[in-house]
């Protein structure tokens, strides 16, 4: 297996619950959040994004939450599954112009069977 | 959304040797960029593959130990030059498809240096 995630936060629930996996986002100018899947051995996963005029999306089981004033980003996963086990990282636009992104330190999201 | 393929998917080189990454998308693009990840860590860009131009470098990242090209819209390659183990890391290629869409990743070149 791959080394990504060995040193994460680490979320463990039980299969069936709700996950919330956490960012904190240091721009207050940002205007642009994506979250991202990786599995074991493979890249990053588009999940979901959220621009800045919006508090909430919704997808097909997960939810993201932007709290602006505090700068959080939250990832709901409804009734967590075991293939929802992978590392989670949550990007926003990187603070020079251009279209890089700024990922967080990822959150590794274990789901018992 | 875009099918990117990167070779070689893994490799194990010697010390002082260099490789050649390459990444191929279905489609045309605007954007392709090149990330590292290191074991446990997150994403960091290393640059911006630009058509026709040369690639714009992040802080901590030259020209001359990670060349880049890219010929066209569908095709890039990084160069990891004269490797050493601290290089040991996932090489990532991304691409945006244009203004306002999300980037999507290729599942990255895992790169271990003897």
């Amino acid at each position: 297996g791959e080394s990504v995630g060995l040193h994460l936060p680490t979320l463990s629930v039980q299969e069936g619950d709700n996950s919330i996996i956490n960012c904190a986002y240091s721009n207050s100018a940002s205007d642009y959040f994506i979250w991202y899947k990786q599995e074991s051995g493979k890249g990053p996963q588009f999940i979901i994004d959220i621009r800045s005029n919006m508090d909430k999306r919704q997808g097909q089981r997960v939810t993201v939450l932007l709290n602006k004033t505090v700068k959080h980003l939250s990832l709901q996963i409804a009734a967590t599954q075991p293939g929802d086990s992978a590392v989670y990282f949550c990007a926003e636009p990187g603070p020079d112009a251009g279209n890089m992104l700024t990922f967080g330190g990822g959150t590794r999201l274990m789901v018992k069977p | 959304s875009a099918v990117i393929s990167q070779k070689p998917s893994r490799d194990i080189c010697q010390r002082g040797t260099s490789l050649t990454i390459q990444c191929q998308v279905d489609s045309q693009v605007t954007m392709m960029f090149w990330y590292r990840q290191q074991p446990g860590q997150s994403l960091t860009l290393i640059a911006t593959a630009n058509q026709g131009s040369e690639a714009t470098y992040e802080s901590g990242f030259v020209i001359d130990k990670f060349p880049i090209s890219r010929p066209n819209l569908t095709f890039s390659t990084l160069t990891v030059s004269n490797m050493s183990p601290e290089d040991s890391s996932i090489y990532l290629c991304s691409v945006e498809k244009g203004e306002g869409e999300p980037q999507h990743f290729g599942d990255g070149t895992r790169l271990s240096i003897l």
